[in-house]
C-alpha cells in the first residue's frame, strides 16, 4: 500500500495563476482532508470531505476549491494564487480516528 | 475556532536527556494525538489517547491524556538524534459531525545535540 501521496511535490507560481493538487490514497478511507502548514502556526484546515461527492470548509477556506469525485482521490485548487498561499499543504485521511498524512506539496507564489 | 497552546516552541537538549512537552485548550476533547514530523515529510502518529487519564507509551514516548480533558502531556526519556523534528498535539471530538476533524497545536521544534 502506498498509503496518501500527493502531486507535485513542489511548485513554483506567478500571482494570478491557477493550479490544482492532487491526493490520493488507497485505505478505502471516507474521510479526506487538506491542511496548509506555515511555521508557528502548526496545521490549519482548509477543506475536507466525509465521502465522494461531498466537500465542506475548515477552518481556512477562502481561496481555494476542492472536489471529490472519486473516493481515494481528492483535489485542492487555486484559481487565482496569491502569495499569501506560499506554504506547504498536506493531504490526510482518516477512517474514523488517526489521520495518515501525505508528504507533502511545497507552494511558492511569486 | 478552538485553540490548543502546545509549549515549548522549541527546546535544544543534549543527547540522553529527558523531553517534556504540553498542549492545553480552551475545550474539551474526547482523543488527544501525539505526530511527529521529519523534516521534508507529513506528520506520522505517535502515540493516541482515548480516555481522560489514561497514560500510554509507546518505546521511550510517554503520553498522558488530562483528567479535565483540556490538556495532555508527552514525555521522551533519553533522547537520541533521530528525536530531532517537530512535535505536534492535536485534539479530536468524536461523533456527530465531528468527521474526524483535528485541532493542532502549533509544534514544538526539538533539536537534539550529540
Amino acid at each position: 500500500n502506498a498509503g496518501v501521496t500527493q502531486t507535485p511535490k513542489f511548485r513554483v507560481l506567478k500571482t494570478g495563476q491557477s493550479m490544482t493538487l492532487l491526493c490520493a490514497q488507497d485505505m478505502n478511507h471516507e474521510y479526506m482532508y487538506w491542511y496548509r502548514q506555515d511555521p508557528g502556526m502548526g496545521l490549519r484546515l482548509i477543506h475536507y470531505s466525509v465521502g465522494e461527492g461531498t466537500t465542506a470548509k475548515g477552518e481556512v477556506p477562502d481561496g481555494y476549491n476542492v472536489s471529490r469525485l472519486k473516493k481515494q482521490n481528492f483535489l485542492l485548487g487555486l484559481e487565482s494564487a496569491a502569495p499569501s498561499q506560499t506554504s506547504v499543504y498536506f493531504c490526510a485521511s482518516s477512517h474514523t480516528g488517526e489521520q495518515f498524512f501525505g508528504p507533502g506539496t511545497r507552494l511558492t507564489v511569486l | 475556532g478552538q485553540q490548543l497552546n502546545q509549549s515549548p516552541q522549541s527546546m535544544f537538549i543534549q543527547e540522553g536527556e529527558d523531553v517534556s512537552m504540553n498542549c492545553t485548550s480552551s475545550s474539551i476533547f474526547n482523543t488527544w494525538l501525539w505526530y511527529k514530523q521529519d523534516p521534508g515529510e507529513g506528520p506520522v502518529l505517535l502515540i493516541a489517547l482515548y480516555k481522560a487519564g489514561e497514560l500510554t507509551s509507546n518505546g521511550r514516548l510517554t503520553a498522558q491524556f488530562g483528567i479535565t480533558r483540556k490538556d495532555s502531556f508527552l514525555n521522551i526519556s533519553a533522547s537520541i538524534p533521530s528525536d530531532v523534528g517537530i512535535y505536534f498535539c492535536a485534539g479530536q471530538l468524536s461523533g456527530g459531525t465531528s468527521y474526524g476533524k483535528l485541532t493542532f497545536g502549533q509544534g514544538t521544534i526539538l533539536t537534539v545535540h550529540p
